[in-house]
């Protein structure tokens, strides 16, 4: 359950606002992901990094901008979000990409 | 790239009945078939996976089954219970190449009735 940890668990911001989510990893994968998770779409991939590397941006727009600073570590900066960025932001590893994902916990983002 | 098509998206059925979900998929390369579960509220959770050179995998009360003519896959589950009650997510990929990580299907609510 703690392999894969995300802060903050809830975020509530206006759209003007600029906050960044966390998401970190204690399985020594090498490949992290951005999901967003709404009722519209179950799970949508955003990005997924391999070895730090950036290898799919699923046309997402530009005020979500991802950041791994390590293989350990992804970061998901967010600035002028829309009231329908609000769902929740799942990050998930694997061992290498295609491997079977472990989830974080989720980060319940508010956009008002 | 691949395409998942998950149904039914809702699936009620008695304690004690059996649940299937099925899934199918667009590319016949793909050779892993992992199915997660989330409860409300929760992260999404490997329950069983199944790779391409078997065509039936079981644990306890779960079983899932892949025909890689047909390009579908189903999860089973025998004699339900109320923990049962999640959406569960199918994906499908080829494990060990490419760059674009899980296809999941839309998920389907299992409701299991008292």
């Amino acid at each position: 359950e703690t392999g894969v940890t995300q802060t903050p668990r809830h975020l509530v911001m206006g759209m003007t606002n600029k906050k960044s989510l966390k998401c970190e990893q204690h399985l020594g994968h090498n490949a992290m992901y951005w999901y967003k998770q709404s009722a519209k779409k179950p799970l949508e991939l955003m990005f997924v990094y391999s070895l730090e590397e950036r290898v799919e941006n699923n046309s997402v727009p530009s005020r979500f901008s991802p950041e791994c600073p390590n293989s350990s570590h992804l970061f998901l900066h967010l600035h002028t979000l829309q009231p329908e960025d609000s769902a929740l932001y799942l990050c998930a590893s694997s061992h290498n990409v295609r491997d079977t994902q472990y989830f974080g916990p989720g980060t319940r983002l508010t956009v008002l | 790239g691949e395409n998942v098509e998950q149904h039914p998206s809702t699936l009620s059925v008695q304690e004690g009945d059996s649940a299937v979900i099925k899934c199918t998929y667009s590319d016949s390369a793909s050779n892993y078939f992992p199915w997660y579960k989330q409860e409300l509220g929760k992260r999404p959770q490997l329950i069983i996976d199944i790779r391409s050179n078997v065509g039936e995998k079981k644990d306890q009360r779960i079983a899932v089954t892949l025909n890689k003519t047909a390009k579908h896959f189903s999860l089973h589950i025998t004699e339900t219970q109320p923990e049962d009650s999640a959406v569960y997510f199918c994906a499908a990929t080829i494990s060990g190449g490419g760059a674009d990580g899980l296809t999941f299907g839309k998920g389907t609510h299992l409701i299991i009735q008292p």
